[in-house]
C-alpha cells in the first residue's frame, strides 16, 4: 500500500500569502496518477489537480501542482478568502487507492 | 451536466446490512470506472471500492473486503454498494465518485453529495 503523508497538518496564513502544501509518498508514484482535492465543510471534495500538475476544468491558475517520484507539492500563489479549506492528495496508480490525511489551511 | 446522486444511507444496528445506490447521468456511464469513498465524521477521505466500466473487475479496501460488494447496472446507469456485517467504524458519509475512463485513469472530477451511514445500537 502506498502511504501518502501530507505536511503540515495545519497551515495558518493570511489572504494574499503564498501557500505550499506537501505530499510525500512511501514509494514512487507515477506523476500521471497523483491528484489534489479541496474540501470545504459540508461539501464533497473538488478536484483541483490531476496528473500531478494539470489543473482540472474551471480551477483558477493560482493553483499549481508539481513534483515527481515520492515528493509532490500543491502551491496556491495568492490566497483568496475562499481558498481556506482542507486539501487532500491522492494516488490512483495502484490499489488500494490512497489519500493523504489532509492539510487544513486556516486564516491567520 | 454530470450528476451523481447517492441514496440508501441511514441508521443501522451493528451487524446489519445496507445497500447504497448512486444514480449517474450526463455522461456515457458504461465507459467509466466508478468508486465509493467514505469520510467518518471529522476525519479524512478513505477509498472504499471501485468497479471497472463493464463490471469485470472490482477491488476494495482491506477494511471492507468480505463485507462490502460493489456492483453496477450499465442499463440503468447505477452503481451500488452492498454493505453487510456493518460495524460502528463504518459510520461515515459515503460518496460515489466517477473515476477514469476505459482508456485512461483519472482523479475524481465528479462526486455525489454523499449519503450518511450511521452504525449504532
Amino acid at each position: 500500500e502506498i502511504v501518502l503523508t501530507q505536511s503540515p497538518g495545519t497551515l495558518s496564513l493570511s489572504p494574499g500569502n503564498r501557500a505550499t502544501l506537501s505530499c510525500r509518498a512511501s514509494q514512487s508514484v507515477s506523476s500521471s496518477y497523483l491528484a489534489w482535492y479541496q474540501q470545504k465543510p459540508g461539501q464533497a471534495p473538488t478536484l483541483l489537480i490531476r496528473g500531478a500538475s494539470s489543473r482540472a476544468t474551471g480551477i483558477p491558475d493560482r493553483f499549481s501542482g508539481s513534483g515527481s517520484g515520492t515528493d509532490f507539492t500543491l502551491t496556491i500563489s495568492r490566497l483568496e478568502p475562499e481558498d481556506f479549506a482542507v486539501y487532500y492528495c491522492q494516488q490512483y496508480e495502484s490499489s488500494p487507492l490512497t489519500f493523504g490525511q489532509g492539510t487544513k489551511l486556516e486564516i491567520k | 451536466e454530470v450528476q451523481l446522486v447517492e441514496s440508501g444511507g441511514g441508521l443501522v444496528q451493528p451487524g446489519g446490512s445496507l445497500r447504497l445506490s448512486c444514480a449517474a447521468s450526463g455522461f456515457t456511464f458504461s465507459t467509466y470506472w466508478m468508486h465509493w469513498v467514505r469520510q467518518a465524521p471529522g476525519k479524512g477521505l478513505v477509498w472504499v471500492s471501485r468497479i471497472n466500466y463493464d463490471a469485470s473487475y472490482t477491488t476494495s479496501a482491506d477494511s471492507v473486503k468480505g463485507r462490502f460488494t460493489i456492483s453496477r447496472d450499465n442499463a440503468k446507469n447505477m452503481v451500488y454498494l452492498q454493505m453487510n456485517s456493518l460495524r460502528a467504524e463504518d459510520t461515515a458519509v459515503y460518496y460515489c465518485a466517477r473515476g477514469g475512463s476505459s482508456w485512461s485513469a483519472d482523479g475524481y472530477a465528479y462526486w455525489g453529495q454523499g449519503t450518511l451511514v450511521t452504525v449504532s445500537s
